[in-house]
């Protein structure tokens, strides 16, 4: 059974950093794309990046290129998502999804919580 | 970016009705590629369609999709008591990928 398991619920305060992760099982996770998709409270979905963990290929949505890093560690199967100085506005739940293009399997998100 | 715009915002029916959503794109989605979502409060989206008119495993068929180029539809035949959720449309044609707003179906 393909599962994406996230790890836990964060509570920070602004300008800090912050590394949340997805980790995959029940398939090669080298061989599929993995996204990360923002959702702010009582909003839609947002799409912010993939990441082929095979070669580490990374694609940015324009709208976080800079803002965002994905990265992943195909010998623990796991990708991550961080920031470097967090930002009250990045209080949001965060998914993490398997594929490239439509996503058939998700995390059960983390959520993120930005504030002094 | 393809900006993709849902219609409407909230749509009120009683159960046993057909509930009809509208996903419209601000350029031509390459190849139909454009998928729907249910997502109920507390969980993740979960993948209906894709490829505008394929339903995902598991599925039931009262969902269908229909539609290419700019304008795009999910249909729920008739409504049951756990499609009371909110749809989002996905375009993955056209870089960056980007979701609708989304279309709540409330119970009336």
């Amino acid at each position: 059974e393909v599962q994406l398991v996230q790890s836990g619920a964060e509570v920070k305060k602004p300008g800090e950093s912050l590394k949340i992760s997805c980790k995959g099982s029940g398939y090669i996770f080298s061989n599929y794309w993995i996204a990360w998709v923002r959702q702010m409270p009582g909003k839609g979905l947002e799409w912010m990046g993939i990441i082929y963990p095979a070669d580490s290929d990374t694609t940015y949505s324009p709208s976080f290129q800079g803002q965002i890093t994905i990265s992943a560690d195909k010998s623990i199967s796991t990708a991550y998502l961080q920031w470097s100085s967090l930002k009250a506005s990045d209080t949001s739940m965060y998914y993490c999804a398997r594929g490239s293009s439509y996503f058939h399997y998700w995390g059960q998100g983390t959520l993120v919580t930005v504030s002094s | 970016e393809t900006v993709l715009t849902q219609s409407p915002g909230t749509l009120s029916l009683s159960p046993g009705e057909r509930a009809t959503l509208s996903c419209r794109a601000s350029q031509s989605v390459s190849s139909s590629y454009l998928a729907w979502y249910q997502q109920k409060p507390g969980q993740a989206p979960r993948l209906l369609i894709y490829g505008a008119s394929s339903r995902a495993t598991a599925v039931p068929d009262r969902f269908s999709g229909s539609g290419s180029g700019t304008d795009f539809t999910l249909t729920i035949s008739r409504l049951e008591p756990e499609d009371f959720a909110v749809y989002y449309c996905q375009q993955y044609g056209n870089s960056p990928q980007t979701f609708g707003q989304g279309t709540k179906v409330e119970i009336k």
